[in-house]
């Protein structure tokens, strides 16, 4: 079945930091890559997402390209805040169906 | 617009007991997915509900059962609750068809069971 599989936690890094989460993904089809953010106490927000190869996705200086040779989904943020401390989940889903989730990177931004 | 809202908020239940959790998916959308996330993992998926049908559903027992009403809000019941079912339950709505697959999440509702 599909599956994803992130690098593992936790990430600690000073603020401004550069930032990269490794995801990798198995699937059969042609699935939508996400990243979700679950700040303590919270459920998920959608973080961005890509929807076909090559596709980059972008949002609050967070990226990430969706590379169909290599079935990776790495999440990058060039300067990383406190505010940015959180788990990051990176998914993938195929058509309407369910959402197939990592295990989650704990990340803390020391000030 | 109202997003995704989940109640209540949590639950504290005993063994062999049963819960019902409720969703009201965002305006506009159709179609309800329930999640269940363990401590320290990522949600995995029970069941989703469409047109007040279960189409798809997870690795997850009977024990769990779901419905739909007419105005596309879903419950999740538990029968028979073990220790283990303890986990954050979360709830996402999204538009069936076409490329509109994005699901959008409720806070969740946080079940502890003694």
């Amino acid at each position: 079945g599909d599956s994803v599989t992130q690098m593992e936690g936790p990430v600690t890094l000073s603020e401004e930091a550069f930032l990269t989460i490794n995801c990798t993904y198995t699937a059969t089809g042609y699935p939508s890559l996400f990243w979700y953010v679950q700040y303590p106490g919270e459920g998920l927000q959608l973080l961005l997402k890509a929807t076909k190869a090559d596709d980059k996705g972008s949002n609050k200086g967070f990226e990430a390209t969706y590379r169909k040779e290599t079935t990776s989904f790495h999440l990058e943020k060039g300067s990383v805040q406190v505010s940015d401390s959180a788990v990051y989940f990176c998914a993938l889903i195929q058509g309407a169906q369910k959402l197939v989730f990592g295990q989650g990177t704990r990340l803390t931004i020391n000030p | 617009d109202a997003g995704v809202t989940q109640s209540p908020t949590h639950l504290i239940k005993t063994r062999g007991q049963q819960v019902t959790l409720r969703c009201s998916p965002k305006s506009g959308h159709d179609t309800v997915s329930w999640y269940q996330q363990a401590l320290g993992q990522g949600p995995q998926f029970i069941f989703q509900y469409y047109e007040e049908e279960e189409r798809q559903r997870g690795n997850f027992p009977d024990r769990f059962s779901g419905h739909q009403f007419p105005n596309y809000s879903s419950e999740l019941n538990v029968n028979a609750l073990l220790l283990g079912d303890s986990a954050l339950y979360l709830c996402a709505s999204s538009q069936r068809g076409g490329s509109k697959n994005i699901q959008y999440f409720g806070a969740g509702t946080r079940l502890s069971v003694l």
